[in-house]
């Protein structure tokens, strides 16, 4: 069983379009994230909900909305996609107030062309 | 904001060779972890230190927790070539912060 899995996994598409990664897990963690790793590799926080609860949102574009239905999903919505937005993006989770670290997802590459 | 420095950015390495990167911050962490990221994949926990001055090993993998609290090292030995991939220490304050990672290539 994947515990942090997230869809698509390539995602190639055009300048101005509208598209959505989604993320579950099913570690029964109650937190999750959203970072971004660019070219470089070098991997940023971009959003972190507790509980469907927004509580990390690390100056990304408002075209960027995250939306949680629950706790054991995490998806992310991009308006108006720019050629700057194409890089990998990870889904993660974690039990607050435990520190053993987050549990990734496979990324999603997105590419915007 | 919160900045992790890893080095070396890049080793190319004959296969059985040791390995050392290191990673320092600005700021002290209460937890340092290192991650291993293969291609294609996101990263996977190796990994995690809690007290200043552990040492703690995993196989063929030690790390440790520096005494000041905005260091750690990791270490491998007798590299092989399943050890290729990106490695990134990371800082666990309100949110976990990484490193830029050190790309390791093994030759065998």
């Amino acid at each position: 069983d994947t515990a942090v899995s997230q869809t698509p996994k390539y995602l190639v598409t055009q300048m101005g379009n509208d598209k959505s990664i989604k993320c579950e897990q099913n570690l029964g963690h109650d937190t999750m994230y959203w970072y971004k790793q660019d070219s470089k590799k070098f991997l940023k926080i971009m959003f972190s909900y507790n509980n469907k609860e927004l509580i990390i949102n690390e100056t990304v574009p408002n075209r960027f909305s995250p939306k949680s239905p629950d706790k054991a999903h995490l998806n992310l919505h991009i308006n108006s996609l720019e050629l700057g937005d194409s890089a990998v993006y990870f889904c993660a989770s974690s039990q607050l107030g435990r520190n053993y670290g987050y549990t990734f997802g496979s990324g999603t590459r997105l590419t915007v062309v | 904001g919160q900045q992790l420095n890893q080095s070396p950015q890049s080793m190319f390495i004959q296969e059985g060779e040791d390995v050392s990167m290191n990673c320092t911050s600005s700021s002290i962490f209460n937890t340092w972890l290192w991650y291993k990221q293969d291609p294609g994949e996101g990263p996977v926990l190796l990994i995690a230190l809690y007290k200043a001055g552990e040492l703690t090993s995993n196989g063929r993998l030690t790390a440790q927790f520096g005494i000041t609290r905005k260091d750690s090292f990791l270490n491998i030995s007798a590299s092989i070539p399943s050890d290729v991939g990106i490695y990134f220490c990371a800082g666990l304050g309100n949110m976990l912060t990484f490193g830029g990672g050190t790309r390791l290539m093994v030759k065998p």
